[in-house]
């Protein structure tokens, strides 16, 4: 059984569209976080949400929304792509916001063109 | 942005030597440092963690100790084999403040055990 799944694996789109990325965790877990690792795979947190609140939110443009339809999904929509948005995107979960066991997703590879 | 300083960037390893990589801490507020291991392909995964208040912990071939006057923890890898061969990241939970489970990772370092 997969733990954090995370739709789809591989994204390539066209500068200037909007794309969404979904992400599910089957372990019961209350909180949730989206990760971008880029090419250099420096892995920088992006959001996080625990039980359905926005508890991490850092410098990301404001082109990224999270949202969280429950606690077991946290999905990312993108407005606007850009170039410098390719990069693979994790999706994680923890049993609550101070466990810092943080289970990831397989990760979606984002290529905008 | 912060950034958590981890050494090597890169190490290669002959199958059956010692992998050591190497992480500066700022602070020990939170109590729970982990290291993570991410194989191409696939998303990072714990691969072992320490509490501060403890100067060692062993999981089979794999180590973490802490060195408080040198603010480090160290990841050693005993008898380091061909599938060990991945990216390691430390992980420090204070590096960012006080928020919690926001984890700031090291820059990753890319080890590869020779056979």
């Amino acid at each position: 059984d997969t733990a954090v799944s995370q739709t789809p694996k591989y994204l390539v789109t066209q500068m200037g569209n909007d794309k969404s990325i979904k992400c599910e965790q089957n372990l019961g877990h209350d909180t949730m976080y989206w990760y971008k690792q880029d090419s250099k795979k420096f892995l920088k947190i992006m959001f996080s949400y625990n039980n359905k609140e926005l508890i991490i939110n850092e410098t990301v443009p404001n082109r990224f929304s999270p949202k969280s339809p429950d606690k077991a999904h946290l999905n990312l929509h993108i407005n606007s792509l850009e170039l410098g948005d390719s990069a693979v995107y994790f999706c994680a979960s923890s049993q609550d916001r101070s466990e810092n066991t943080q289970y990831f997703g397989p990760g979606t590879r984002l290529t905008v063109l | 942005q912060q950034q958590v300083k981890q050494s090597p960037q890169s190490l290669i390893v002959q199958k059956g030597g010692i992998s050591i990589i190497n992480c500066a801490y700022e602070n020990t507020a939170f109590d729970y440092f982990p290291w993570y291991q991410q194989f191409p392909g696939k998303g990072p995964a714990l691969l072992i963690a320490i509490r501060p208040d403890v100067s060692e912990k062993k999981e089979g071939r794999f180590t973490i100790s802490f060195n408080k006057s040198a603010k480090q923890f160290s990841l050693h890898i005993m008898d380091s084999q061909p599938g060990d061969s991945a990216t390691y990241f430390c992980a420090d939970p204070n590096a960012g403040g006080t928020s919690y489970g926001k984890l700031t990772f090291g820059q990753g370092t890319i080890l590869t055990v020779h056979p």
